[in-house]
Formats: structure tokens, sequence, C-alpha cells
């Protein structure tokens, strides 16, 4: 069971918007930056949103926001390309430990 | 561009030591600008922090693992390492190397190595 909850699959059409979630609690996304991972294929995690900032060479139809204990990565204009694996993940104090979320399938039909 | 690369044994015998080390480039381990930290995944599965280190030796461990890990710095080297003690079928994984976007245990990582996959089998 992860402490940070998230959809296991999401999908969407290319061109259209798409919002994945990532809820918690106050220890962790109450209290702390969220970041978000893209795994392609099984490979090396990509950083593609820390807090509110995009990575450099991440697109800018990439975008992160938070309200409460639920953090949301955003892609506007889905392309073939994001079709991967999303993890969230932040610190929680009351673990001591940093915590991911189960990770989404994203697919993109 | 900051680059890490994970080595290792990629089969470890049931109990014994896992030993993985990551090799920065591109960039100082010594820098006091970020922490360094070791993610791994078992196969199908998501990913799990293990835990992380400052260059001055500072360092935070997951409580589930805590027990069996050690993370330190060779700034010689410009590596950080992992070892994990009396190691089950359930530390099977691909086990990943990142760095921390500042020096602050609590924010994300930026950067992370190919990972390299570990089997524990006898």
């Amino acid at each position: 069971q992860s402490a940070l909850t998230q959809e296991a699959s999401v999908s969407g059409t290319v061109g259209q918007k798409v919002t994945l979630s990532c809820t918690g609690n106050s220890n962790n996304i109450g209290s702390y930056a969220v970041g978000w991972y893209q795994q392609i294929s099984h490979g090396a995690p990509k950083t593609v949103m820390f807090g509110n900032s995009l990575p450099s060479g991440i697109p800018d139809r990439f975008s992160g926001s938070k309200s409460g204990t639920t953090a949301s990565l955003t892609i506007s204009g889905l392309q073939p390309e994001d079709e991967a694996d999303y993890y969230c993940s932040t610190w929680d104090y009351s673990l001591s430990a940093r915590v991911f979320g189960g990770g989404t399938k994203l697919t993109v039909l | 561009q900051l680059q890490l690369q994970e080595s290792g044994p990629g089969l470890v015998k049931p109990s014994e030591t896992l030993s993985l080390t990551c090799t920065v480039s591109g960039g100082s381990i010594s820098s006091s600008s970020y922490y360094w930290g070791w993610i791994r995944q078992p196969p199908g599965k998501g990913l799990e922090w293990i835990g992380s280190l400052y260059y001055s030796g500072n360092t935070y461990y997951n409580p589930s693992l805590k027990s069996r890990v050690t993370i330190s710095v060779d700034t010689s080297k410009n590596q950080f390492s992992l070892r994990l003690s009396s190691v089950t079928a359930a530390d099977t994984a691909v086990y990943y190397c990142a760095r921390h976007v500042g020096a602050d245990i609590a924010v994300e990582f930026d950067f992370w190595g190919q990972g390299t996959l570990v089997t524990v089998s006898s």
C-alpha cells in the first residue's frame, strides 16, 4: 500500500488534455513539493516536474499543481511519446521517508 | 551534462551483502548544493526510496530498510555507494542512483542513472 494514491490507468487521444492525480495527506503532499517522474517502457525514470518547475528539455505541455493534499500533473496536447508510467513522490515528515505513489499507466489512444 | 552510472554485481546470493556504486560525471559530488540518493524498483512494481546522503556523510534511510542499509560517499572518486545486507529474493530489483534538486532531503530528484538489475538467487 503506497503512501500516495494515484490512478492505476488513464487514457487520452492525441491532442487531448489529461490530468493525473496524486493524493496524500497533511504529512506529505500537504507540506512539501511534489515531483513527477516519467518511465517509458520500464526504462530509467525521467523527471518531468519538481514542485512547480519544469526541468530543462521537458516540453511546456507538462504542468504541475497542488491543492491541499492532492497534486496534479497535466499534459496539454497529448503526444504519442507521452505514453508511459508516471510516478509522484514527496517527503513525508511523519515517516521520515521519501514516498512514492503506485504509478499511473498513461495510454495514448 | 550531469551523468550518473550505477555499477556492481548483477547476481547476489541470499543472505549476502549487495554492493553498488554510483559514479557521478559532469559535476562534483562534493558540491554543497545537493543530496544524492538510491531508489529501487522490483520487477513489475513501483519505485521505492532506499536512502540519501550529503557529501559530508549525513545520511537518511528508509525506515523499512534502515537496519540493513549503509550509504557512503567517496569524494576523491566522485562516487557514492550502497550496501544492503542479508538480502533475500525480495531485494531483487533495478537499483537507480539519482541527484536531489537541492541541499535538502525533502526536495525531489532531477537527474537519474540508467539503473542496474540486481538479482538475488543462489
